[in-house]
């Protein structure tokens, strides 16, 4: 069973832009959550959803949104990029049996310029 | 939850000695406690996790505690291996998510 992909790994912006993260989860999981990483943070969480619906909002401005498709395919986007939204952005996927484990991807590596 | 406070930041060891990893939490409805692993450039992996109808849980040489009271939980890393060496985060839950404390790096020399 293949795992959650992200897309691309690694990426260079600069300040001022936008930029689309890509996240396909588990085959048959539905929920799929994005977390920011930095070394002064830690993992903090951006946002859950399930069946296209954002169940769940960590406290990031509006420039950072999300969406999922109905294949349970899931993007993230950040604009107007500023050199603190360089991190790495995991995404995680959890199935229907609701055990509470979070299957991460390898995350895609931002690094606004 | 709110914020779980995480210690060490971290842990050098020698390969055979323990470890544990300790990571205090204040809202007292959290009621799941994930531990993940995350090895240099990949995701998180959850290694174990513990309900707060339990006190203890044990996987081989892994084993968590939850002191529901105090809002403490721990983990700890028997006979370490330098495989184990990693950052090590502890989670309490957030409504549909986890709030993760900041990781703890665990470096275990042969």
């Amino acid at each position: 069973k293949a795992g959650v992909t992200q897309t691309p790994r690694y990426l260079i912006k600069t300040r001022g832009q936008q930029v689309t993260l890509s996240c396909s989860p588990i085959s048959g999981h539905r929920s799929v959550s994005w977390y920011q990483q930095t070394p002064g943070q830690g993992l903090q969480f951006l946002f859950e959803y399930f069946s296209e619906t954002q169940r769940n909002k960590g406290n990031f401005p509006g420039r950072f949104s999300g969406r999922q498709f109905s294949n349970s395919r899931s993007e993230m986007n950040v604009s107007t990029l500023e050199l603190g939204d360089s991190a790495l952005y995991l995404c995680a996927s959890t199935g229907l049996s609701d055990t509470g484990e979070l299957f991460f991807g390898e995350g895609s590596r931002l690094t606004v310029l | 939850g709110e914020n779980v406070e995480q210690h060490p930041s971290t842990l050098s060891v020698q390969e055979g000695d323990s470890a544990v990893i300790k990571c205090t939490y204040s809202d007292s409805a959290s009621n799941y406690f994930p531990w993940y692993k995350q090895e240099l450039g990949k995701g998180p992996q959850l290694i174990i996790d513990i309900r707060s109808n339990v006190g203890e849980k044990k996987d081989q040489r892994i084993a968590v505690t939850l002191n529901k009271t105090a809002k403490h939980f721990s983990l700890h890393i028997t006979e370490t291996q330098p495989e184990d060496s990693a950052v090590y985060f502890c989670a309490d839950t957030l409504g549909y998510a986890l709030n993760f404390g900041k990781g703890t790096s665990l470096l275990v020399t042969p």
